[in-house]
């Protein structure tokens, strides 16, 4: 398996309160990705990075920031979280663009939101 | 923008049963497409993929999936399944940035 940390790796948390993910990864991939998934609708990508500082939205990047000031951390923040943001949050990892070749993914944070 | 669509949502089978997941995508220009499966209370792994060639696909554990361009398609395949194979998998297309799309996921159940 790819060396991918995610931490923590379940958190609860009240409305309105700011949560941060931590994202490590030790094969010194250019890219690096969040997914959320949820029941029916699969993985869906929140936002991705494809070098230190450069990150970029993607389909429900609303009401979530990232942050990449090293090629092994990406951090997710939730600004002030909300229900709807309870959820299984995914990090992945690829050598190129995820069109390009496969992604290799964590073990995943289980986020609750009180 | 790209779109896929994994029709099957939950599908029981038994043990020694063949298996078809059906997936369709939108876009019509050159894709990549994957095929991920998630063991219950696991991370998701690659099971394969195809970049061009053959269109017939050949991944681990006996998995195989066929590109179909006409159809849009590429659906997964196992001649026989295996309670291990339960799991849920999912279909991904890359879209025009070069991002990748999942489609809702299909979750297989297989009964001893």
């Amino acid at each position: 398996d790819a060396g991918i940390t995610q931490s923590p790796r379940h958190k609860v948390t009240e409305t309105g309160t700011p949560v941060t993910l931590r994202c490590h990864q030790t094969e010194n991939h250019r890219y690096m990705y969040w997914y959320r998934q949820d029941p029916g609708h699969g993985l869906r990508l929140i936002h991705y990075s494809y070098g230190v500082k450069d990150t970029d939205k993607g389909e429900v990047s609303d009401g979530y920031s990232v942050s990449r000031s090293k090629t092994e951390d990406f951090l997710l923040t939730l600004e002030s979280a909300t229900s709807s943001q309870t959820s299984v949050y995914f990090c992945a990892i690829s050598e190129r663009s995820s069109g390009d070749s496969p992604l290799h993914f964590g073990n995943g944070t289980r986020l609750t939101v009180t | 923008a790209q779109s896929v669509s994994q029709h099957n949502h939950h599908v029981i089978l038994s043990e020694a049963a063949s298996l078809e997941l059906g997936c369709n995508y939108s876009y019509g220009g050159t894709v990549n497409l994957f095929w991920y499966v998630q063991y219950p209370g696991q991370h998701l792994q690659l099971l394969l993929k195809y970049f061009s060639g053959d269109p017939l696909v050949k991944g681990i554990k006996g998995f195989e999936a066929e590109f179909i361009k006409s159809k849009f398609s590429f659906n997964l395949r196992k001649p026989s399944v295996q309670w291990s194979d339960t799991a849920e998998y999912f279909c991904a297309v890359n879209d025009q940035g070069g991002k990748l799309i999942f489609g809702q996921g299909t979750e297989l159940s297989v009964k001893p």
